[in-house]
């Protein structure tokens, strides 16, 4: 069964700064990987898909990466700001596409100004 | 792009009684739709997959008969929370895959608590 694991829990920076968050997940044969934002008491909003084909994927300040073989992905933000702060979701289908998705339990960001 | 409107986004309700949540796509149709519950400071756990015309899949431990979902529509379902109790109070999610478009949306979610 796929498991989803995120690495920190939580991230405290200053604004300005670069930041690495990770996920990784344990079953290798995926169909894409979507990385998603969550603001405390709302609902998840998409920030980047990647297909099990492609090796990144770059919107703004976001880059997210995923490297299959490992089992690992990661989303980049550079030049974090305090309207970065929220919580960051890693998430795959269970199966093939189409399936409900399996999440981590995410990594809380908080930056400061 | 895709958007997924839930509503009611808070609910207060008396034990005992019974919350119905509606999930809409409203830019596409959505044969199937995710349900799923969040407690606070925890990831999203899928309670159930909602199918267009035919009885829900249920996750293990989730409970068919306390949480009723219907997807009677192409761009419509519900959960009903039956006979709730304080220990059902949660954030609950749901989301649908435009065929379109390879991810998902999620709904804004609701906050049920249960007094």
């Amino acid at each position: 069964k796929q498991e989803v694991t995120q690495i920190p829990a939580a991230l405290s920076v200053p604004e300005g700064e670069n930041l690495v968050l990770n996920c990784s997940f344990t079953d290798s044969a995926i169909y894409n990987l979507q990385w998603f934002r969550q603001d405390p008491g709302k609902g998840l909003t998409s920030l980047l898909l990647i297909q099990s084909s492609q090796r990144e994927q770059t919107s703004g300040r976001l880059n997210a990466s995923l490297d299959k073989s490992s089992g690992r992905s990661t989303l980049y933000i550079a030049a974090s700001q305090p309207g970065d702060s929220a919580t960051y979701l890693c998430a795959l289908p269970s199966g093939q596409a189409g399936t409900a998705l399996i999440f981590g339990k995410g990594t809380t960001l908080s930056v400061s100004s | 792009g895709a958007v997924v409107s839930q509503h009611p986004s808070w609910v207060i309700c008396k034990s005992g009684t019974s919350v119905k949540i509606e999930c809409r796509s409203l830019d596409f149709q959505a044969t199937t739709m995710f349900w799923y519950r969040q407690f606070p400071k925890q990831s999203l756990m899928l309670m159930a997959t909602s199918n267009e015309g035919s009885k829900a899949t249920y996750e293990q431990g989730v409970e068919k008969d306390k949480f009723l979902i219907n997807h009677a529509s192409l761009t419509l379902s519900t959960l009903t929370v039956t006979s709730a109790h304080p220990e059902d109070s949660s954030f609950y999610i749901c989301s649908a895959r435009d065929p379109g478009v390879y991810g998902y949306t999620f709904g804004s979610g609701t906050r049920l608590t249960v007094v």
